[in-house]
């Protein structure tokens, strides 16, 4: 059984289109992740939540700790948002990280 | 402030080999996290380091090890690879482990 479920798993969006991708998760956490991974491999963490929501620049991130359920929003996307995007759950018991399997994001011009 | 660094990027081992890889984090990170990225698995814990000890421990043999020195830098070492272990390895550093993690470019190892 997979602690972090993704959806979608595959989303292709046109430029400018708002974009949401979900999280749900089966364990109790500490803080919950989102990252971003570009082809080639590196990783950039965009947000770490543990309540309410969060803002930078056209992204926002959201958790609902009650529905142990979080989404990630691309306002106005663009190519460049092309991506890897990964949720990922901190446990404080045992220092863990748990990884969703990713959502893998095209956005055509 | 530097990133975090890992050393080699790529790699080309043979199966029942060894291998070492490398990871220097952000100067003042104390925590140092490994990670298997695999396509069939996704990103897989291996085991975190912080002030020299190993704190936590993924779901992986024993073939699978790793130490950090006083400098925080640390190092994990694969022993008698198998084709399996062919992936992405990456390393992230914290301040404390569960601080927003930075992540390095990875390693990439394939065996043959």
């Amino acid at each position: 059984k997979n602690e972090v479920e993704q959806s979608p798993q595959n989303l292709t969006a046109q430029e400018g289109e708002f974009i949401t991708i979900n999280c749900s998760y089966s364990v109790g956490i500490s803080a919950l992740h989102w990252l971003q991974q570009h082809p080639g491999g590196g990783i950039v963490s965009l947000f770490m939540l543990s309540s309410g929501k969060k803002k930078h620049g056209r992204l926002i991130a959201t958790i609902n700790i009650q529905e142990k359920h979080s989404s990630l929003h691309i306002t106005a996307s663009h190519p460049r948002d092309s991506a890897v995007y990964i949720c990922s759950l901190h446990r404080g018991t045992g220092n863990q990280f748990y990884f969703g399997t990713g959502t893998s994001l095209t956005v055509i011009p | 402030k530097a990133g975090v660094t890992q050393t080699p990027r790529y790699l080309i081992k043979t199966r029942g080999q060894q291998v070492t890889l490398s990871c220097s984090p952000i100067s003042g990170h104390r925590s140092v996290s490994w990670y298997q990225q695999t396509p069939g698995q996704g990103l897989q814990f291996l085991f975190e380091y912080f002030s020299e000890t190993q704190r936590n421990k993924g779901n992986f043999p024993g073939r699978f090890s790793g130490r950090q020195f006083s400098n925080s830098r640390s190092e994990m070492n694969v022993s008698t690879l198998e084709l399996g272990d062919s992936a992405l390895y990456l390393c992230a550093s914290s301040l404390m482990g569960y601080n927003e993690q930075f992540f390095g470019p990875g390693t990439r190892l394939t065996v043959l």
